[in-house]
């Protein structure tokens, strides 16, 4: 059963504009959201994160949203840049099965097309 | 954030042998964990390598099949056994520090099983 979902596999978007990458889970247990970055033949890279107690959370081009009434979270790039491409990943820690175990999602596919 | 290296980087192997896959830090971690990205699937987690004693699994994972070592806080082994086609996955380390939230991801070892 998986718990935390990327819908979209894939998500292409024209350099300087916003790229907007959705995650929705399950388990109202959640208490703490990551999203990571994934190049090809690397691990994934840990970008940004959010505790379930806010809504926003904003590091420079990244902002992470937070909506705990509809269990979504999304990830805002602004400006999008080439270099921005690579597989997004989100993931949640379940508060209940540990202090530090993720769930991941399935991953976006980001092309930032120049 | 700490650095991560693991060993291979990828190999293939013949079915019904096994593989020990290292992971080194060059910093005192924590927590280590083991997970495995099957092709076009999300990361999940394998286990939960403890220093000086056995590791905690999830479900699904059983230590016959996943042996893991963790001597020291620096250093982890996760041996694949009795391969089958079905163990083709890349297989990632992470760590993290007590009072953090992040995983921080090796480079992954990329299994192809024959």
């Amino acid at each position: 059963d998986q718990q935390v979902k990327q819908n979209s596999p894939s998500l292409s978007v024209q350099e300087g504009r916003i790229s907007i990458l959705n995650c929705d889970y399950t388990n109202s247990m959640f208490d703490y959201f990551l999203w990571y970055k994934k190049y090809p033949a690397e691990g994934p890279t840990f970008l940004i994160s959010i505790s379930s107690i806010k809504d926003k959370n904003e590091d420079g081009r990244f902002t992470v949203f937070l909506n705990k009434s509809a269990k979504h979270l999304s990830l805002h790039i602004v400006p999008s840049q080439p270099g921005d491409s690579a597989v997004y990943f989100c993931a949640a820690r379940g508060k209940a099965t540990g202090a530090n175990n993720l769930f991941f999602g399935t991953g976006t596919r980001l092309t930032v097309i120049p | 954030s700490a650095v991560i290296s693991q060993k291979p980087s990828r190999d293939i192997c013949q079915r019904g042998t096994s593989l020990t896959i290292q992971c080194q830090v060059d910093s005192q971690v924590t927590m280590m964990f083991w997970y495995r990205q099957q092709p076009g699937q999300s990361l999940t987690l394998i286990a939960t390598a403890n220093q000086g004693s056995e590791a905690t699994y999830e479900s699904g994972f059983v230590i016959d099949k996943f042996p893991i070592s963790r001597p020291n806080l620096t250093f982890s082994t996760l041996t694949v056994s009795n391969m089958s086609p079905e163990d083709s996955s890349i297989y990632l380390c992470s760590v993290s520090q007590s009072r953090g939230h992040e995983q921080y991801f090796g480079p992954g070892t990329r299994l192809t099983v024959t």
